[in-house]
């Protein structure tokens, strides 16, 4: 079973910054937060992970609660090309992929 | 550097029958996963290949099958198809295996219809 819980769905307007919340109350130690996106019927894209700093790539920003429950992906001036699912995933302790449902985020003009 | 290949992109077969997908790391990857995705049931981990040794195995029937050749390019099988075998299979490459906590990057995908 997924780690998280996500929202089902958010908009943002273009331009502004899309802030994703995602909790992960139940996440170990030493077990990273990554973000994935997917753009109807691709596969999914790489956006960034973190175990317990702040993190910032070109793509976006990731903001990790001190206590670790919880974080956000901070996308900071959205465009229509950012309308995708997100997905917040712990990995398992096999390291691979657990999928939920995901954030369907809609970046309306 | 030329991202994750899959082939063929869409495929149509009929129940019963049997199917092989194809699947192109990034050069220089060595670990090949794959997924398959639904509307009901989203994304789900179907095993991963390392050195040509499946590490890791989701909770498929039999009837889905994998390998990894020397290239670290891999394949997989499904037999004797089912309906709800109608999915988009991903494939996904690492750098190394998936325990060391490496990214994954995933190919476009194949869109399989079983009718």
């Amino acid at each position: 079973d997924a780690k998280t819980t996500q929202p089902t769905s958010m908009d943002c307007a273009e331009g502004r910054a899309a802030n994703l919340p995602c909790n992960h109350s139940t996440i170990s130690g030493n077990e990273y937060v990554y973000w994935y996106r997917q753009i109807h019927s691709q596969g999914p894209q790489y956006i960034i992970h973190g175990l317990k700093n702040n993190e910032t790539n070109e793509m976006a920003s990731l903001i990790i609660t001190e206590d670790r429950k919880s974080s956000t992906l901070i996308l900071p001036h959205a465009t229509l090309r950012d309308t995708a699912v997100y997905y917040c995933i712990v990995r398992d302790q096999g390291g691979k992929l657990i999928f939920g449902q995901g954030t369907e985020l809609s970046v309306k003009p | 550097k030329a991202g994750v290949t899959q082939t063929p992109r869409y495929l149509i077969k009929t129940r019963g029958q049997q199917v092989t997908l194809s699947c192109s790391p990034i050069s220089g990857h060595r670990s090949v996963s794959w997924y398959q995705q639904t509307p009901g049931q989203g994304l789900q981990f179907l095993f991963e290949y390392f050195s040509e040794t499946q590490r890791n195995k989701g909770n498929f029937p039999g009837r889905f099958s994998g390998r990894q050749f020397s290239n670290s390019r891999s394949e997989m099988n499904v037999s004797t198809l089912e309906l709800g075998d109608s999915a988009l299979y991903l494939c996904a490459s690492s750098p190394g295996v998936l325990a060391g906590g490496y990214e994954q990057y995933f190919g476009p995908g194949t869109r399989l219809t079983v009718t």
